[in-house]
C-alpha cells in the first residue's frame, strides 16, 4: 500500500500570504489528488495532478488560487495563495492503487491550516 | 458519478452489529461501491469494495442487492474505537477513478 507524507502537518498563517503543502509518495503513481476538508465537513476534491501536464481543477477551484506542481511521479505540491480565514481547513493529498482486486485511495495525514 | 445518500449519524453500543445503508439509485453498470472510514485528524482509510452480492474481509461485510441501488456496510461487534465517519462512494474504478466523497455517516459507539 502507498505511504504518503505531507508537510507541514499544521500551520498558522497570516491572511494575504501563501502556503505551499508538499506531498511525497513512496511509489510512482500516475495521478495524485488534492482535497480540502473544512471543519466538520466531508472531503471536497480540489484538483487532480498528473505528471507532465497541468492539473485538472474541480468546479469552484481555480489555478490562481490553488496552483499545483507535479514535477515527478512521487511528488506534488499544492499552494494556497492569498489566504483568507475561509481557507482554514485540512488539506489532504491522495493517490489510488489497485490492491488485491480493489482500487483503493490512500491519504496522507493532512495539513491543518489556520488563517488568522 | 452516482450520488449517494447515507444517514447523517448513528449510535450504537459496544459489542453490537452496526449496519449502515447507502442509497445510490443512479448507479451505472461499471460503477463499484466503496466504503471508507475516517477518524478525527486522519485521512480516510479504505474499508471494503464490491460490485454485487456480498463481500467480506477481516473488518466488515458489504451487502449489495441485485438491483445495486443500495448497499449496506456491516460492522460486526463494534468497539469504542469504531467511532468514526463512514463514507459510501460509487464510481467506475477503471481508468483513473476520482474518489468523490458524500456527506458520510457519523457513527458513535457507546460503552
Amino acid at each position: 500500500s502507498a505511504v504518503i507524507s505531507q508537510k507541514p502537518s499544521r500551520d498558522i498563517c497570516q491572511r494575504g500570504t501563501s502556503l505551499t503543502i508538499q506531498c511525497q509518495v513512496d511509489s510512482q503513481v500516475t495521478m495524485m489528488f488534492w482535497y480540502r476538508q473544512q471543519p466538520g465537513q466531508s472531503l471536497t476534491l480540489i484538483a487532480t495532478a498528473n505528471q507532465g501536464s497541468e492539473a485538472t481543477y474541480e468546479s469552484g477551484f481555480v489555478i490562481d488560487k490553488f496552483p499545483i506542481s507535479r514535477p515527478n511521479l512521487t511528488f506534488s505540491t499544492l499552494t494556497v495563495s492569498n489566504m483568507s480565514p475561509e481557507d482554514s481547513s485540512i488539506y489532504l493529498c491522495s493517490v489510488e492503487e489497485g490492491m488485491d482486486r480493489n482500487t483503493e485511495a490512500f491519504f496522507g495525514q493532512g495539513t491543518r491550516l489556520t488563517v488568522v | 458519478l452516482a450520488k449517494t445518500t447515507q444517514p447523517i449519524s448513528m449510535d450504537s453500543y459496544e459489542g453490537q452489529e452496526v449496519n449502515i445503508t447507502c442509497s445510490h439509485n443512479n448507479i451505472a453498470t461499471n460503477d463499484y461501491i466503496t466504503w471508507y472510514q475516517q477518524f478525527p485528524s486522519q485521512g480516510p482509510r479504505f474499508i471494503i469494495q464490491g460490485y454485487k452480492t456480498k463481500v467480506t474481509n477481516e473488518v466488515a461485510s458489504l451487502f449489495i442487492p441485485a438491483d445495486r441501488k443500495s448497499s449496506t456496510l456491516s460492522l460486526p461487534r463494534v468497539s469504542l474505537s469504531d467511532t468514526a465517519v463512514y463514507y459510501c462512494l460509487v464510481g467506475d474504478i477503471t481508468g483513473g477513478f476520482k474518489t468523490i466523497f458524500g456527506a458520510g455517516t457519523r457513527l458513535f459507539v457507546k460503552a
